[in-house]
């Protein structure tokens, strides 16, 4: 059972360029995450989906997008990419909402992905 | 909005001795749910501990509880018998128990154990 992968693990870019981010699950989970961490700031929300086919901002969602056309995969990309996005990326998913106490429902995360953008 | 603060940038103990690291949070909403990860240097998230607010008993996980204040809006993590495998970034977590999917979390706390 893989959990939650995503891929690339690294990747350095250059000003300008664009990229996508892959995360898979195989849990069958409802809901899937993208976070962003930096230093001294935690883990912040970019986007985020409660199903396939549906999306919606996070906290930080500028100069990101997302789809969800499968319920396995969640994509992020970076359009034109800029050094403010240097970070580490960080999917997750949690499980389908059950009843009144699903929000105890524990968020899984990959291993992240290191991105650099010079 | 919610907001998670972890006023304690970093934290260092004894081995085999006791720490607790603090962590407050804002809301409005009076039933949600509270989880400590833990990040070691793999990068990879564990979840240590999660508290319901409904509940008035505080959450444990062996070497692991919470002192969870619900009017002061406190939730602090007691790690008993340091071990050298605690070191890491420790992150509160706040999520609605309704409606809101999102986890919110805190800044983080950078815990070292000292041989």
């Amino acid at each position: 059972n893989a959990g939650v992968t995503q891929t690339p693990k690294f990747r350095v870019l250059k000003t300008g360029q664009s990229m996508t981010l892959l995360c898979a699950q195989d849990m069958n989970h409802e809901y899937m995450y993208w976070y962003r961490q930096d230093p001294g700031m935690g883990l912040r929300l970019i986007h985020y989906s409660v199903g396939e086919g549906t999306t919606a901002k996070g906290e930080v969602p500028d100069g990101y997008n997302v789809s969800r056309l499968k319920k396995q995969n969640f994509l992020l990309g970076l359009e034109s990419a800029a050094p403010s996005q240097t970070s580490v990326y960080f999917c997750a998913s949690s499980p389908p909402r059950q009843g009144i106490s699903s929000g105890a429902n524990v968020l899984t995360f990959g291993a992240g992905s290191r991105l650099t953008v010079l | 909005a919610q907001t998670v603060t972890q006023s304690q940038p970093e934290m260092s103990v004894q081995e085999a001795e006791t720490v607790t690291l603090s962590c407050t949070y804002d809301t409005s909403e009076s039933d949600y749910y509270l989880f400590w990860y833990k990040q070691p240097p793999s990068r990879q998230m564990i979840l240590v501990i999660r508290q319901e607010a409904y509940k008035q008993q505080n959450a444990t996980e062996n070497r692991f509880s919470v002192n969870f204040q619900k009017a002061a809006k406190s939730f602090s993590l007691k790690i008993s018998d340091s071990q050298l495998g605690d070191a890491a970034m420790y992150f509160c977590a706040y999520r609605s128990r309704f409606g809101n999917e999102k986890l919110t979390f805190g800044t983080g706390t950078r815990l070292t154990i000292i041989p």
